[in-house]
């Protein structure tokens, strides 16, 4: 139980145009949903946390407009990086948060991820 | 506000021989404390995690870990690694939905 998938796995685009990246809960559902982006050898940074039918919040330094994120049902999350970069290029990775179970309060599972190269 | 620092960017360990994860924290509240792994080019597989009670966790893999909390630590352990264990390590931290990661670390696990 608890799976989440991300699709596409991996994208590759030219500079100017706008990708969008899929997350699902599939066995449960997910009031919560976070994106997360990490950089070759580093951390995961949080970009912003989706809630199902509110507008998301971003992080400190995340550009609202260029990272739409929206979170239209509780298995369902996309995040649309528009009118990409090359610096934009990186591994994008979701998690979802379950909302009725207090034994895994707190707890994030997470998808695969998706490596984003613009060109 | 809550940070983790892993204390180690690297570990090479030979297979079958012990190895120990560093991870402290800071928080003014209490948190709730994960370790997860990640392979290559994929996301991230939680190991194990303390939410409360017993202090010594026990996780998937044979991978365990201590929370301290007069020290503010939760090191991670594996009493003997295998080669499958190569991969990045992220000790995290939680208090309010929200996970902050240390900077992860890498274990290579040589035969």
């Amino acid at each position: 139980g608890a799976v989440v998938s991300q699709h596409p796995s991996w994208v590759i685009c030219k500079s100017g145009t706008s990708v969008k990246i899929e997350c699902r809960s599939l066995d449960f559902q997910a009031t919560t949903m976070f994106w997360y982006r990490q950089f070759p050898k580093q951390s995961l940074m949080l970009m912003a946390t989706s809630n199902e039918g509110s507008k998301a919040t971003y992080e400190q330094g995340v550009e609202k407009d260029k990272f739409l994120i929206n979170h239209a049902s509780l298995t369902l999350s996309t995040l649309t990086v528009t009118s990409a970069h090359p610096e934009d290029s990186s591994f994008y990775i979701c998690s979802a948060r379950p909302g009725s179970s207090e034994t895994i309060r707190d707890e994030q599972f997470f998808g695969p991820g998706t490596r984003l190269t613009v060109l | 506000a809550q940070s983790v620092t892993q204390l180690d960017s690297q570990v090479p360990v030979f297979e079958e021989a012990p190895v120990e994860l560093r991870c402290n924290y800071s928080s003014s509240v209490s948190v709730y404390l994960f370790w997860y792994v990640q392979y290559p080019n994929q996301g991230l597989q939680l190991l194990l995690k303390y939410l409360s009670g017993s202090t010594l966790v026990k996780g998937i893999n044979g991978f365990e870990a201590e929370f301290n909390k007069s020290q503010t630590s939760f090191h991670l352990r594996k009493p003997s690694v295998h080669i499958s264990d190569t991969a990045e390590y992220f000790c995290a931290v939680s208090n309010d939905y929200k996970l902050s990661f240390g900077a992860g670390t890498t274990v290579t696990v040589r035969a």
